[in-house]
């Protein structure tokens, strides 16, 4: 099927253990971005990507590292989970007018 | 101050009513601007986009844009128990930062049948 995919929808880890966060969208859009989003905050950048091996940082990247290797997936992984980094995960790819298209989302909890 | 500015909210209006959104944006370069619905547990999804000044009309949506007062808003016509929802205003600086969106917080729209 068309469009951007994430996995795993839901997550429930321990503080200290590593995560990764898979992102996968079929429309070949050059931008893809990762944002969290929790109350009070709105969604927030954490990572962006140009292009496949073309990575770079938001407004709230620490604690988290991307890669892109190929262009329709851009995973996102906790190397060593904190419970502030407990959150809904949104990645996105970009359309040609700018705008945004969003996957399902994670919802993470780090315990 | 925020980059990105939205009604604290929540929104209550009465079906049929005229629900009114507004955002504020600092950066005088932003040259493109988005309204994004999100109903609760889900993804936010583009309802609106505007780039020149004025009003664009979507069906019951329009979006209003006045760069030299650094405004946007979305207006609603004819609200309906279904555009309950939290609206999110995002702006892109198109030529700098690799045009990434920039996101106001929302608010939180009801309409009371």
């Amino acid at each position: 099927d068309a469009g951007i995919t994430q996995s795993p929808r839901y997550k429930i880890t321990e503080t200290g253990r590593q995560v990764t966060l898979m992102c996968h969208q079929t429309w070949s859009h050059s931008y893809m971005f990762w944002y969290r989003q929790d109350l009070g905050h709105g969604l927030r950048l954490i990572y962006y990507s140009a292009a496949a091996d073309i990575t770079d940082k938001g407004e709230v990247p620490d604690g988290y590292v991307v890669s892109r290797s190929k262009t329709e997936n851009f995973p996102l992984t906790l190397e060593s989970a904190t419970r502030s980094q407990t959150s809904v995960y949104f990645c996105a790819s970009r359309g040609g007018g700018g705008e945004l298209f969003f996957g399902e989302g994670s919802r993470l909890t780090v315990l | 101050q925020k980059e990105v500015e939205q009604n604290s909210g929540p929104l209550s209006v009465p079906e049929g009513a005229i629900a009114s959104l507004n955002c504020t944006y600092s950066d005088r370069g932003s040259q493109s601007f988005f309204w994004y619905r999100q109903y609760s547990g889900k993804s936010p999804e583009l309802i609106m986009f505007i780039y020149s000044n004025g009003d664009k009309e979507d069906g019951r949506f329009t979006a209003q844009l006045n760069k030299a007062s650094q405004y946007v808003s979305l207006l609603i016509r004819d609200s309906q128990p279904s555009d309950s929802a939290t609206y999110l205003c995002a702006v892109t600086a198109t030529n700098t930062n690799a045009g990434k969106s920039t996101f106001g917080d929302g608010t939180t729209l009801t309409v009371k049948p």
